[in-house]
């Protein structure tokens, strides 16, 4: 089956610097997609990953591994707005999204 | 531009009942889906269209139909609702699908409880 696996929960202090891991075990990979979602909204788009490396966006980074099934979500200067969930998202061999669970971020002051 | 707007907002909705629920985007994009977001779990994909006239079946397509008359519409209709089907609902549009890992651009959604 398919599988993306993230954290629940994360608790982080503003002004800080969190990495939100995302691992997945899918039928085929086409890019990995980061979402920003405060609660009641709607996702938001953040970064889409196609190659392994990392891509820099003003104070969120995101990373990718193809050989390792893995990412992470690097968001710096942590602003009590980042409180939300960040959900991980693969796009398999027949171009359908997996979605995880999301990660929620809870920042402190 | 509006983006993507859904109606109703919420809803609260006795079981057996006909309901369906509308989705518009303004972005002349060609792919349109149907997510529910349940707590705990990932997005899943109900429905999706390629373009205007077709539609597939996505993950959890049971007690769900869509259509797809034109570019800009995408409703989802629930034929007899059962409370399994209280969720969040949204809509979602990209420039390409089928084949293309274009960005999906998510309406506000709409919550509905099954009573």
């Amino acid at each position: 089956g398919q599988n993306i696996d993230q954290p629940t929960e994360m608790t982080a202090t503003e002004g800080a610097i969190v990495q939100i891991n995302c691992t997945y075990q899918t039928s085929g990979f086409n890019g990995l997609f980061w979402y920003q979602q405060h609660a009641g909204e709607a996702p938001t788009f953040l970064s889409y990953n196609v190659l392994d490396g990392l891509e820099e966006k003003g104070r969120f980074s995101s990373f990718l591994s193809r050989s390792k099934g893995y990412s992470y979500l690097l968001l710096k200067e942590l602003q009590m707005k980042d409180s939300a969930s960040y959900l991980c998202a693969v796009v398999d061999s027949n171009y359908q999204l997996i979605w995880g669970a999301g990660t929620k971020l809870i920042i402190k002051p | 531009i509006a983006g993507i707007t859904q109606a109703p907002t919420s809803q609260i909705l006795a079981a057996g009942r006909r309901m369906t629920l509308r989705c518009t985007q303004d972005m002349r994009h060609n792919a349109m889906y149907w997510y529910r977001q349940d707590l705990g779990l990932g997005l899943r994909l109900i429905h999706y269209s390629n373009t205007a006239g077709t539609t597939g079946k996505g993950e959890v397509p049971d007690g769900y139909s869509v259509s797809r008359a034109n570019t800009d519409d995408f409703p989802l209709t629930l034929a007899s609702a059962v409370p399994s089907q209280t969720s969040v609902y949204f809509c979602a549009s990209s420039d390409r699908g089928g084949g293309h890992t274009d960005t999906q651009y998510f309406g506000p959604g709409t919550r509905l409880t099954v009573l």
